[in-house]
């Protein structure tokens, strides 16, 4: 079946420094894939995503690139903030999956000033 | 995009009863899904509403324990049958809009059963 492997967390960084949280996924189709950003008390909300091979997804500051090649889609900031901090959840969906998505463990980032 | 809704935003509630979860979107959709969220955990979808059609189970889930409404376009609900101290969990509903397969999700319900 279809899954997500996320890097373990949590992750603890100073305010500025370079964010990357790995993300490899296995599927039986071609999946788009996303990152969902998830801040304390709240539900999750979409931060970006890449619908095909090579594609990059982007939003505040955050970036991914689609690889099919490593069947992964890290997450990367070039410098995070306090603001930042929240769980971070790598995704799937198939569109032939009845609109299912798959997600990973989340990973927590804790930035500190 | 969405805007979901959730009633109520949390709950204590105990053993034995049960509690019905509310979730309302802006806009008609067709897909709702309903997840649970233990605890520094990541999601585990408990079933697909459809409008008009029973709502399709995951492994593990059963109508009874959860059983799930779904009237029309915009809203759902889904019940907490018999809580034990386990179900303490939020609970998440989300939809998918349009063809990008991305999910909107609502901002939970969080469940503490004693």
């Amino acid at each position: 079946g279809d899954s997500v492997t996320q890097m373990e967390g949590p992750v603890t960084l100073s305010e500025e420094a370079f964010l990357t949280i790995n993300c490899t996924y296995t599927a039986t189709g071609y999946p788009s894939l996303f990152w969902y950003v998830q801040y304390p008390g709240e539900g999750l909300q979409l931060l970006l995503k890449a619908t095909k091979a090579d594609d990059k997804g982007s939003n505040k500051g955050f970036e991914a690139t689609y690889r099919k090649e490593t069947t992964s889609f890290h997450l990367e900031k070039g410098s995070v903030q306090v603001s930042d901090s929240a769980v971070y959840f790598c995704a799937l969906s198939i569109n032939t999956n009845a609109g299912k998505s798959t997600f990973g463990d989340g990973t927590t980032l804790t930035v500190k000033p | 995009s969405a805007v979901i809704s959730q009633k109520p935003s949390r709950d204590i509630c105990q053993r034995g009863t049960s509690l019905t979860i509310q979730c309302q979107v802006d806009s008609q959709v067709t897909m709702m899904f309903w997840y649970r969220q233990q605890p520094g955990q990541s999601l585990t979808l408990i079933a697909t509403a459809n409008q008009g059609s029973e709502a399709t189970y995951e492994s593990g889930f059963v109508i009874d324990k959860f059983p799930i409404s779904r009237p029309n376009l915009t809203f759902s609900t889904l019940t907490v049958s018999n809580m034990s101290p386990e179900d303490s969990s939020i609970y998440l509903c989300s939809v998918e809009v349009g063809q990008g397969l991305e999910q909107y999700f609502g901002p939970g319900t969080r469940l503490t059963v004693t």
